[in-house]
């Protein structure tokens, strides 16, 4: 089953936060966060692994809560170049497996 | 450009003819994946490869739909018989075997008329 991302869409300011959920109904090994700008390939932005810690450079983060078999993404202080459409990515293994992608926030950032 | 390239970048073919894609990963990547992913939805895993082995095909992938990776460098997707319904992006990514992060090319782009 296909992970759920929450919200579907969402629409900010430059400089204000944001949170992207996913959510798993199976047991989860890793959380990989993608991000998609239109008509690109997805980028990797990180990965969150059973038992790690959370993730994260300076203003992208992540945490991923085994037991719920869910991960959040967390942007502070978004920038312009933030907005695309990030998915998640989930592994029954280390991530070098097959990837199934959630249904995707679009994440827009307006000056 | 050591990334991952995809080639054609578009294709437009009728229904019914037979599309063959080609993918070039990244160099010593033995890992590769082939994903389609359609307007507004994530990408779907097809089938992946570890060097020239393939291990794991979607059961979504119906007969038309072949893959292979001969020398455990490049691959071909070959869709026979195109369907309207295979009008997608597809989609390749490489990794190592020690890699958690797939890098993905930029796709080629079918549309069946």
């Amino acid at each position: 089953q296909q992970p759920v991302q929450s919200p579907q869409a969402v629409i900010l300011r430059e400089g204000e936060d944001a949170v992207i959920n996913c959510s798993s109904s199976k047991a989860l090994y890793s959380v990989h966060w993608y991000r998609q700008k239109h008509g690109e390939a997805p980028v990797f932005l990180m990965i969150l692994l059973k038992g790690g810690e959370q993730k994260g450079h300076e203003k992208i983060s992540a945490s991923f809560n085994e037991k719920k078999q869910q991960s959040s993404l967390y942007l502070t202080a978004s920038q312009l170049s933030y907005s695309g459409t990030y998915f998640c990515g989930t592994s029954k293994g280390f991530g070098n497996e097959k990837l199934t992608f959630g249904t995707g926030t679009r994440l827009t950032i307006i000056p | 450009d050591t990334g991952v390239s995809q080639n054609p970048r578009h294709k437009i073919t009728k229904r019914g003819q037979n599309v063959t894609f080609r993918c070039d990963p990244i160099s010593e990547h033995n890992r590769l994946y082939w994903y389609r992913q359609t307007l507004g939805q994530g990408p779907e895993f097809l089938t992946y490869f570890q060097n020239e082995a393939q291990l794991e095909k979607s059961r979504l992938l119906s007969d038309r739909f072949s893959a292979e990776r001969p020398k455990g460098s490049f691959s071909t997707l070959e869709i026979q018989r195109t369907e309207q319904g295979d009008s997608a992006m597809y989609l390749c990514a490489s990794t190592t075997g020690r890699s958690y992060e797939q890098y993905f090319g930029p796709g080629t782009r079918l549309t069946v008329t």
